[in-house]
């Protein structure tokens, strides 16, 4: 049982250049969660989707964009990445509705010069 | 706006020595309160939910315990394969946003 798998682990990229972060969840879970994770601030929520078909911002979401592709899959895009968007990502899924605990996958560390 | 403190930042305990982590909340309408810790180079692993004052859970040497304004991971006899960082994290309304504090790096040597 996978859990929550993300794709890649590691990555540096250029200024200016994009990428897609993939995740997958084999959990049957309906809400999915994007976070970011720096030193000193904490995980912070960047985009989620409380179901398929829908998607809402978080906390820090400029410069980002996501994707529900199916119930499985949530994707998020650097469209034309910055240095400040080095961090480590983290993906998590959830049962649909509050209270529910979410489950994360085990990040990707991004870099980008 | 909704905020987590958690102290303290870093706790170095030797094997055998019970301690305390403590997580302080200010939040509008709490639907829930959540402990993960996260080992080096993992993802957060969930540990427990308290929904309201008073809830207490426990999982073999962690205890989780909340107030109205705080809440604390109690750590008993604790051993090396403890050590990592506590997080906790709040929900607050309906949605299901959560609200993470910064972490406890809790050590403990043997």
């Amino acid at each position: 049982n996978a859990g929550v798998t993300q794709t890649p682990k590691f990555q540096v990229l250029k200024t200016g250049q994009s990428m897609t972060l993939q995740c997958a969840q084999d959990m049957n879970h309906n809400s999915m969660y994007w976070y970011r994770q720096d030193p000193g601030m904490g995980l912070r929520l960047i985009y989620y989707s409380a179901s398929e078909g829908t998607t809402d911002k978080g906390e820090v979401p400029n410069g980002y964009n996501v994707s529900r592709l199916n119930k499985r899959e949530f994707s998020l895009r650097l469209e034309s990445a910055a240095p400040s968007q080095t961090s480590v990502y983290f993906c998590a899924s959830s049962i649909q509705g509050s209270n529910q605990p979410q489950h994360f996958g085990d990040g990707t560390r991004l870099s980008i010069l | 706006e909704d905020q987590v403190t958690q102290s303290p930042e870093a706790l170095r305990l030797q094997e055998g020595e019970s301690s305390s982590l403590n997580c302080s909340y200010t939040v509008s309408g709490l639907r829930g309160l959540f402990w993960y810790r996260q080992d080096p180079g993992k993802g957060p692993e969930f540990l427990f939910t308290l929904y309201s004052a008073g809830e207490e859970k426990e999982k073999e040497r962690l205890k989780a315990t909340l107030t109205k304004k705080e809440s604390f991971l109690h750590i008993t006899a604790p051993k090396p394969e403890d050590s990592a960082t506590y997080l906790c994290a709040v929900q607050p309304g309906p949605s299901p946003r959560l609200t993470f504090g910064e972490g406890t790096q809790l050590t403990v040597n043997p």
